[in-house]
């Protein structure tokens, strides 16, 4: 079974640290990975997408990367912000033409 | 502006009274999708569409109908609701070719009481 899993589920850091956030994933043939975000009763924003033949993708302050051997994904954040504290998902598509998400991790940036 | 729009944003119905949430997007997409959020289950596909009328079961269809007449609408729909269909429900949709990035709907919240 196909399936995607985010832990820890919560996570708080001090404003101005780096931190990693991961994302495991049970099928290596894996077509892509995307991360988003969730603000509390929001939608869904897309932060980054990385498809099977990357290894990495950046945008601003955030990197996201894909190892599929390992059947792991990491979102880094730089310098976080309180301005971070969402709930962030990652969602696999395995080629099937769906999305399998993780149930996320909440994290919390402590001014 | 290249967006996915559902309406409502927020419904409270009763047991049994036939809704209907839509969903329109703008990029001439041909993947649509349909999702509900549900506390500690996280994001499950209800149902997809590859196309215009081709439409397939996702993992918790039970209770919903879908249908997809024009390349931009793909409506959902509950014929019977039932309180276990209170949930948070997310629209789709993605270009099968070209990066397959999905891009989401603002959602809306339903309440069955």
């Amino acid at each position: 079974k196909q399936e995607v899993t985010q832990i820890p589920a919560a996570l708080s850091v001090p404003e101005g640290e780096n931190l990693v956030l991961n994302c495991s994933f049970t099928d290596s043939a894996i077509y892509n990975l995307q991360w988003f975000r969730q603000d509390p009763g929001k939608g869904l924003t897309s932060l980054l997408l990385i498809q099977s033949s990357q290894r990495e993708q950046t945008s601003g302050r955030l990197n996201a990367s894909l190892d599929k051997s390992s059947g792991r994904s990491t979102l880094y954040i730089a310098a976080s912000q309180p301005g971070d504290s969402a709930t962030y998902l990652c969602a696999a598509h395995f080629g099937n033409e769906k999305l399998t998400f993780g149930t996320g991790t909440r994290l919390t940036i402590i001014p | 502006e290249a967006q996915v729009t559902q309406n409502p944003r927020y419904l409270i119905t009763v047991t049994g009274k036939k809704l209907t949430v839509t969903c329109s997007q703008n990029m001439n997409h041909e993947y649509m999708s349909w999702y509900r959020q549900d506390p500690g289950l996280g994001l499950r596909q209800i149902y997809y569409s590859m196309n215009v009328e081709v439409t397939d079961k996702g993992d918790v269809p039970e209770g919903y109908k879908v249908s997809r007449k024009e390349k931009r609408n793909f409506p959902l729909i509950l014929e019977s609701p039932s309180p276990n269909q209170t949930s948070l429900y997310f629209c789709a949709s993605m270009k099968r070719e070209g990066g397959n990035e999905q891009f989401f709907g603002p959602g809306t919240r339903l309440t069955v009481l």
